[in-house]
């Protein structure tokens, strides 16, 4: 079935960096967009990062441009999330989502990660 | 960047009662907005896109509305397990965007 499973999340402290892995399978994943979303403890929906099918063009939240970085390996049907420099606000469920035909049709269960010293 | 602004921001309802939730844009989308359900501990679910398209699989109790920069989604008649909360998103133009949310909680 069409699934997306992230991972890489865990505990690090101020200043570190990470990266997360989301793991696409049961669909073509070099046909689609794909997202990070991410969520705070108790709080809303962040959009973060976009790349397209194709890895030629790339758009940031302006909250991690400049310390976040999206890429995509499409023959391993991995998308991945750099995270640098990180922050106590960057404390969140972390999740990868697809873009479908008009909006994010599928989304992982989230990885989350915690930023504290 | 365009900014989504939701209200309520949390509303209580009884089983079988009419619920709207607004979601205002800070410049025109035109008709490029999305609605999600989010349940405690599970990932948001799709239910309108294009403003007012229904997803497949998802009950014609819900509907969408609007375009431009006021937006509604309209539950006909609440059901149990429509206590969530919702979110709209714009897909208009990068950087994308969130609506705060709006918890409907059981009255």
């Amino acid at each position: 079935q069409v699934q997306l499973v992230e991972s890489g999340g865990g505990v690090f402290q101020p200043g570190e960096s990470l990266r997360l892995s989301c793991a696409a399978s049961g669909f073509s994943f070099s046909d689609y967009a794909m997202h990070w979303v991410r969520q705070a403890p108790g709080m809303g929906l962040e959009w973060l990062a976009f790349i397209r099918y194709d890895g030629s063009y790339i758009s940031y939240a302006d909250s991690v441009t400049g310390r976040f970085t999206i890429s995509r390996d499409n023959s391993k049907s991995t998308l991945s999330l750099q995270m640098n420099s990180l922050r106590a606000d960057d404390t969140a469920l972390y999740y990868c989502a697809r873009f479908g035909p008009y909006a994010f049709d599928v989304w992982g269960q989230g990885t989350m990660v915690t930023v504290s010293s | 960047a365009i900014q989504l602004t939701q209200s309520p921001s949390s509303l209580s309802a009884s089983v079988g009662d009419r619920v709207s939730i607004t979601c205002r844009a800070s410049q025109g989308i035109s008709s490029a907005l999305a609605w999600y359900q989010q349940k405690p501990g599970k990932t948001p679910k799709l239910l309108i896109y294009d403003a007012s398209s229904l997803e497949t699989g998802v009950p014609s109790r819900f509907s969408g509305s609007g375009s431009g920069t006021d937006f509604t989604l309209t539950i006909s008649s609440l059901q149990p397990e429509d206590f969530a909360t919702y979110y709209c998103q714009q897909f208009k133009s990068y950087p994308l965007s969130f609506g705060g949310g709006t918890k409907v909680e059981i009255k």
